[in-house]
């Protein structure tokens, strides 16, 4: 019955190397985000999708493309991993139509990433 | 651009007392301000919010206040207990410009520390 999922829960790859992360939300919510948090637990939002379609895109590196399938999925592709992408990659959902609403943003359990 | 400032970044307090987190926001156009409590491990998750039409609201031990004048908000925690420990995070979300989103700037964090 989880609401927001993440997969996977760690992920430890070389510089370099393209990995995804998986999101799903069971909510019936119209918008998804991601959030990087870094090592000082600082949460900055790097994308926004609202029933698929791309309504926050924050100052992120071209290597970073998220993908909305669906409205209730929307994963995160990152090319050629620097050691700066080690952090920790927060999922978050929230029913605001159209985006256009501050409303309560529900969280995923995050995605651990290390890049050596 | 948008800014939340938080204080302190860290906080010890004797279980059974209270505890208080202070914000600010730049954005005088801010009118939604949630709270979120991250666990160890976890995904931020809501507490309390606050919208600026009112100036406190309380859910059991746990109050918010906002001073728009001042562009202050707070979080109150009385009679703390051991399962209180955890970050913190305030947060800030204005009506979106234009054909934008709203988006949630958060603050920085305080790491909550309930002593027994």
């Amino acid at each position: 019955d989880t609401a927001v999922s993440q997969t996977p829960k760690y992920l430890v790859t070389q510089m370099g190397n393209d990995k995804s992360i998986k999101c799903e939300q069971n909510l019936g919510h119209d918008t998804m985000y991601w959030y990087k948090q870094d090592s000082k637990k600082f949460l900055k939002i790097m994308f926004s999708y609202n029933n698929k379609e791309l309504i926050i895109n924050e100052t992120v590196p071209n290597r970073f493309s998220p993908k909305s399938p669906d409205k209730a999925h929307l994963n995160l592709h990152i090319n050629s991993l620097e050691l700066g992408d080690s952090a920790v990659y927060f999922c978050a959902s929230s029913q605001v139509p159209g985006g256009r609403l501050p409303d309560t943003q529900y969280f995923g359990p995050g995605t651990r990433l290390t890049v050596l | 651009g948008e800014n939340v400032e938080q204080h302190p970044s860290t906080l010890s307090v004797q279980e059974g007392d209270s505890a208080v987190i202070k914000c600010t926001y730049s954005d005088s156009a801010s009118n939604y301000f949630p709270w979120y409590k991250q666990e160890l491990g976890k995904g931020p998750q809501l507490i309390i919010d606050i919208r600026s039409n009112v100036g406190e609201k309380k859910d059991q031990r746990i109050a918010v206040t906002l001073n728009k004048t001042a562009k202050h908000f707070s979080l109150h925690i009385t009679e703390t207990q051991p399962e209180d420990s955890a970050v913190y995070f305030c947060a800030a979300s204005r009506p979106p410009r234009g054909s934008s989103a709203s988006k949630i700037i958060f603050g920085s964090g305080t790491r909550l520390s309930i002593r027994p």
